[in-house]
């Protein structure tokens, strides 16, 4: 399966612990999204990637957030310090230059207790 | 007011019915337009794309776009009970730019 694997499926950690997911894009696309939902609410855009690049970061991203892609290939999404306001289904998507449409992992749940 | 507007439903619709969902958007220079079906506890499918004014058909689904009022629909055939799920309009501007701008979604339940 050539799809976007995103790893772990579910996390359940303690407030103030750190965490951090992966995310494996499909393998010719260069650009790579985070994304956030919570329930009943749409996916809502955290950070992109062109490659290695990281292009553009949402205002609502807290410092407590970091993602890299290092080789333009995986990306890590690293929470610090987690608050119970973080627990969401953590969304990974990619795409390529030449096609706008972008497709999505199977997301990582993030329960913070 | 929201960038991207969609009624969250629920919206119920027999079996064998056509199901209508529309989605209006606030930034008129959006070039793209997306629906993505989402289905309890997994996360979204892409099932169309558009970008040009007009209807665009895929099987089961089409999409109509009309930049000028600013609206989004997808009109989806011969529902069927595995059609039911939240269905989310996106908009991304696409010019270099190519992060998606969701809606809330609208659920949708076909009844058998």
């Amino acid at each position: 399966d050539t799809g976007v694997s995103q790893n772990p499926r579910h996390k359940i950690t303690k407030r103030g612990q750190n965490v951090t997911f992966r995310c494996d894009p499909i393998s010719e696309h260069n650009r790579l999204y985070w994304y956030r939902q919570t329930l009943g609410q749409g996916p809502e855009f955290l950070t992109y990637f062109q490659n290695e690049a990281q292009l553009e970061k949402s205002r609502l991203l807290s410092d407590r957030f970091s993602a890299e892609r290092p080789k333009g290939s995986f990306s890590t999404l690293e929470i610090q310090r987690t608050e119970q306001g973080d627990s969401a289904m953590y969304l990974c998507a990619s795409s390529w230059t030449e096609n706008t449409e972008a497709f999505f992992g199977q997301g990582t749940r993030l329960t913070v207790v | 007011q929201k960038e991207v507007e969609q009624n969250s439903g629920p919206l119920s619709v027999p079996e064998g019915a056509i199901a209508s969902l529309n989605c209006t958007y606030s930034d008129r220079v959006s070039q793209s337009f997306f629906w993505y079906r989402q289905y309890s506890g997994k996360s979204p499918e892409l099932i169309m794309s558009i970008y040009s004014n007009g209807d665009k058909e895929d099987g089961r689904f089409t999409a109509q776009l009309n930049k000028a009022s600013q609206y989004v629909s997808l009109l989806i055939r011969d529902s069927q009970p595995s059609d039911s799920a939240t269905y989310l309009c996106a908009v991304s501007l696409n010019f270099g730019n190519e992060k998606l701008t969701f809606g809330t979604g609208t659920r949708l339940t076909i009844i058998p």
